[in-house]
């Protein structure tokens, strides 16, 4: 079936440095792909997220690349922060489904 | 609360038990949804609702019985569940269906069977 994989699982930084979290998806329809932010006992928020018709969206620290080709798409946060500390999720649209799948959650540690 | 709110938000249960999950969402949306957030899994998708009507369903075990009486309300009724069915509940809604419309999530409840 249809599914989405993140890598990696766990991510470890010291404050400062960059953060890359990685997707690939199944389908070659879906035209959306948002991250959602998890913080330990709430629930999940969407930080960012980018439609096919763009190959790079930014929003402060925090910026999503799409390549529709390889099927694959990026999460990036520069000069983490501990406040960044969580679970992060990324998600595809699956057309055959009609629903987003969901990547199995990349847990990021930022250490001061 | 506005957005997406959840009642309640810690349940235990017993395997005999019946009890409802319920969830409302304060943005005018259109679609609902149900999601189990297991440790070590991805967010499971349980049940879709689009202007009321139950458009995904997958392959969830019948003790799982959805309600969506109107857009804003959706309900998830339980009974005779498995110790294995302890999870993170999430409800949570979008302007539409179809997977292309930004989903807002509720803070869930956690259910605990015994």
């Amino acid at each position: 079936g249809e599914n989405v994989e993140q890598h990696p699982s766990t991510l470890s930084v010291q404050e400062g440095d960059s953060a890359v979290i990685k997707c690939t998806y199944s389908d070659s329809a879906s035209n959306y792909f948002p991250w959602y932010k998890q913080e330990l006992g709430k629930r999940p928020q969407l930080i960012i997220d980018i439609r096919s018709n763009v190959g790079e969206k930014k929003d402060q620290r925090i910026a999503v690349t799409l390549n529709k080709t390889a099927k694959h798409f990026s999460l990036h946060i520069t000069e983490t922060q501990p406040e960044d500390s969580a679970v992060y999720f990324c998600a595809a649209s699956m057309r055959s489904q009609g629903n987003l799948i969901f990547g199995k959650g990349t847990k990021l540690s930022v250490k001061p | 609360e506005t957005g997406v709110t959840q009642t309640p938000r810690h349940l235990v249960m017993g395997m005999t038990n019946k009890k409802s999950l319920k969830c409302e969402q304060h943005l005018g949306h259109n679609a609902m949804y149900w999601y189990k957030q297991s440790a070590k899994k991805p967010l499971e998708l349980m049940f879709v609702y689009n202007f009321k009507e139950q458009t995904e369903n997958n392959s969830v075990p019948s003790r799982f019985s959805p309600e969506c009486p109107n857009s804003s309300h959706l309900f998830l009724h339980l009974h005779t569940l498995q110790p294995e069915d302890s999870a993170l509940y999430l409800c949570a809604s979008s302007q539409s269906g179809g997977g292309t419309d930004t989903q807002y999530f509720g803070p869930g409840t956690r259910l605990t069977v015994l």
